[in-house]
């Protein structure tokens, strides 16, 4: 079946504590996403990848970093987490770019993030 | 700038009303449109998508949109909301020839229908 997982699901830390989400997707897709979604803001990009190796900041890129060393993984790494970013976080794969013809993005199941 | 309006923030209904979700853009091009839906809980899942040809587009579960260009809108109507609707309603768009393969959304809308 095709997809995206994300993992985890949910997670609860503490500001500071370094910690990765993880991003598959088995589509063999070349672009990737992360978004975080906030009441009232809808979903805003934080960094997308366009191919192995190859990433760059979307529209709130600060306090994450991601890495694309494979084509199948995307993680989104938060080196010192902070209470404002406790959100809801979407990973995001599509063949190509989102405004070609034909091209839709294909959605994880999202990771629900609280930082204390 | 790119931007997605969405001009209701949370709509009520009863069952068996109508709805009609208003989205509206700023691109200064082609675009690829999308909505998706957000069930309580769950992950985003395309309603529907609108890429050229008919500007009348259906999706799942008896929605439909109309692209309409000179409107710069892309409204999703659905003729008789059930109460399994209730769930969060998002407007996207992609720019034509954007590289950063980037989705623009709209703020989202909160459809609650009671039965």
């Amino acid at each position: 079946e095709a997809q995206v997982t994300q993992n985890p699901r949910y997670l609860i830390t503490v500001t500071g504590k370094k910690l990765t989400v993880t991003c598959s997707q088995n589509m063999n897709h070349e672009y990737m996403s992360w978004y975080r979604q906030d009441p009232g803001l809808g979903l805003r990009q934080i960094y997308y990848s366009m191919n192995v190796e190859v990433t760059d900041k979307g529209d709130v890129p600060e306090g994450y970093k991601v890495s694309r060393k494979e084509k199948r993984n995307f993680p989104l790494i938060l080196e010192s987490p902070s209470p404002n970013q406790t959100s809801l976080y979407f990973c995001a794969s599509s063949p190509g770019p989102v405004g070609d013809t034909n091209t839709e993005a294909f959605f994880g199941q999202g990771t629900r993030l609280t930082v204390v | 700038a790119q931007s997605v309006s969405q001009h209701n923030h949370h709509v009520i209904l009863s069952e068996a009303a109508s709805l009609e979700l208003g989205c509206n853009y700023s691109y200064g091009g082609t675009v690829n449109l999308f909505w998706y839906v957000q069930y309580p809980g769950q992950h985003l899942q395309l309603l529907l998508k609108y890429f050229s040809g008919d500007p009348l587009v259906k999706g799942i579960k008896g929605f439909e949109a109309e692209f309409i260009k000179s409107k710069f809108s892309f409204n999703l109507r659905k003729p008789s909301v059930q109460w399994s609707d209730t769930a969060e309603y998002f407007c996207a768009v992609g720019g034509r020839g954007s590289t950063l393969g980037r989705l623009y959304f709209g703020r989202g809308t909160q459809l609650t229908v009671w039965p």
